[in-house]
């Protein structure tokens, strides 16, 4: 059975640096897109971005100047940076398994079908 | 940027059929993904490639699509399946994923 699970800082000033990172146990780390998305306090879901097993990355166009997501293969984990943060940032991180299914040249996802648990990262002065 | 639209709210009643639209532009085109959110826990796989329903969901819970408008269909609901339910899908350009602002399902 898939399991992830996320660590990182849950309390941050203005401007600092949010930093998550997701650790994949009992499953294939490499061929799958890893995601980052998130859910503010009484708000919902909103996708941050995502890598696949090649390194390559895609941001949600209102944080892509700020996001930056990594991998590290060899320990199973990938991480989000999310920089200058600030009250808005608020919210709920969950990590998730994104697999894809190819046929016929087309590849399309099955969707977001492991979680992690969620860390709440609150941002305040 | 690009939205998915879905009522705020569906209430029904015990073993009544709930059906949550969500509606956007970019349907036609691409797949519709469904989630169920119950407070404190991460987001669940209901639906996915518009109808597909991975293993371990109950039969009742079914999607469908047609033109800009996936629907989560929820047959002989429980109080149990009182949550917030998602939808997701790409923009035109395939270039990013979007939620919908979520449907709270309240059992009479």
């Amino acid at each position: 059975q898939v399991q992830l699970q996320q660590w990182g800082a849950g309390l941050l000033r203005p401007s600092e640096t949010l930093s998550l990172t997701c650790a994949v146990y009992g499953g294939s780390f490499s061929g799958y897109p890893w995601n980052w998305i998130r859910q503010p306090p009484g708000k919902g879901l909103e996708w941050i971005g995502e890598i696949d097993h090649s390194g390559a990355t895609n941001y949600h166009p209102s944080l892509k100047s700020r996001a930056t997501i990594s991998v590290d293969a060899s320990k199973n984990q990938f991480s989000l940076k999310l920089t200058s943060v600030t009250a808005a940032d608020t919210a709920v991180y969950y990590c998730a398994r994104a697999p894809k299914t190819c046929s016929r040249g087309a590849c399309h996802s099955n969707g977001f079908d492991f979680w992690g648990q969620g860390t709440l990262v609150t941002v305040s002065s | 940027s690009y939205e998915l639209t879905q009522p705020p709210s569906v209430s029904v009643s015990p073993g009544q059929t709930a059906r949550i639209t969500c509606s956007g532009d970019a349907l036609p085109d691409h797949y519709g993904y469904w989630y169920q959110k119950m407070p404190g826990q991460a987001p669940v796989l209901l639906i996915y490639k518009d109808s597909e329903r991975p293993s371990g969901i109950p039969e009742r819970f079914s999607g469908s699509s047609s033109g800009t408008t996936v629907t989560l269909t929820i047959s002989g609901v429980k109080a149990e399946d009182e949550a917030d339910y998602y939808c997701q899908s790409a923009d035109s350009s395939s270039s990013y994923w979007v939620f919908g602002g979520g449907t709270k399902l309240t059992v009479l």
